[in-house]
């Protein structure tokens, strides 16, 4: 099955600098690809997605990249700003399944003042 | 869009006992999910409960353990049977909004609040 894996599990930005989180997955069928953000205490939100027949989204400060041959997909945040500090997840969506996601191990984001 | 209601938001349990959460969506939705977030961890999945049909349960976790209705296409509940201390977690409840079956057509999983459960 789909493995999604992802590093770093924290990082520390100085506010208005940028933050790239980097995901690999298994499943080379996989065609879909969200980031999700959890605030503490709170339930995952949808940032951005991106599908397997484009290789960059943005999204104001947000962007995907996403490497098919080499099975991997980054988030960028520039201009990080407090607000930003929060969990974040990669995800993806195996081809055999139409609506499973599976979601990488998360990375603790902290915005430095 | 959709509007995910989950009941009970948070439940301190005793060993052994089970519990049922339920998960309630304002519009009809074809696929149903269940998640477990251990304390800082990632989500996983338990299982996916369609309407009409047994839930398809992913590996390690068995329906003895986490038995699921789906009566309609609003409602869902999961029940944590037998509960010991390693049952402690959040239980999340999502949906993805379309009616197309596929998460890559309609783009968003929409998640309910969490039922925080402690076992002691």
């Amino acid at each position: 099955g789909e493995n999604v894996e992802q590093h770093p599990s924290t990082l520390s930005v100085q506010e208005g600098d940028s933050a790239v989180i980097k995901c690999t997955y298994s499943d080379s069928a996989s065609n879909y690809f969200p980031w999700y953000k959890q605030e503490l205490g709170k339930r995952p939100q949808l940032i951005i997605d991106i599908r397997s027949n484009v290789g960059e989204k943005k999204d104001q400060r947000i962007a995907v990249t996403l490497n098919k041959t080499a099975k991997h997909f980054s988030l960028h945040i520039t201009e990080t700003q407090p607000e930003d500090s929060a969990v974040y997840f990669c995800a993806a969506n195996p081809w055999s399944s139409a609506s499973k996601i599976i979601f990488g191990s998360g990375t603790r984001l902290s915005i430095r003042p | 869009s959709a509007v995910i209601s989950q009941k009970p938001s948070r439940d301190i349990c005793q060993r052994g006992t089970s519990l049922t959460i339920q998960c309630q969506v304002d519009s009809q939705v074809t696929m149903m999910f269940w998640y477990r977030q251990q304390p800082g961890q990632s989500l996983t999945l338990i299982a996916t409960a369609n309407q009409g049909s047994e839930a398809t349960y992913e590996s390690g976790f068995v329906i003895d353990k986490f038995p699921i209705s789906r009566p309609n296409l609003t409602f869902s509940t999961l029940t944590v049977s037998n509960m010991s201390p390693e049952d402690s977690s959040i239980y999340l409840c999502s949906v993805e909004a379309g009616t197309s079956g596929s998460i890559s057509d309609t783009g968003e999983l929409f998640f309910g609040e969490g039922s925080r459960l402690t076992v002691l």
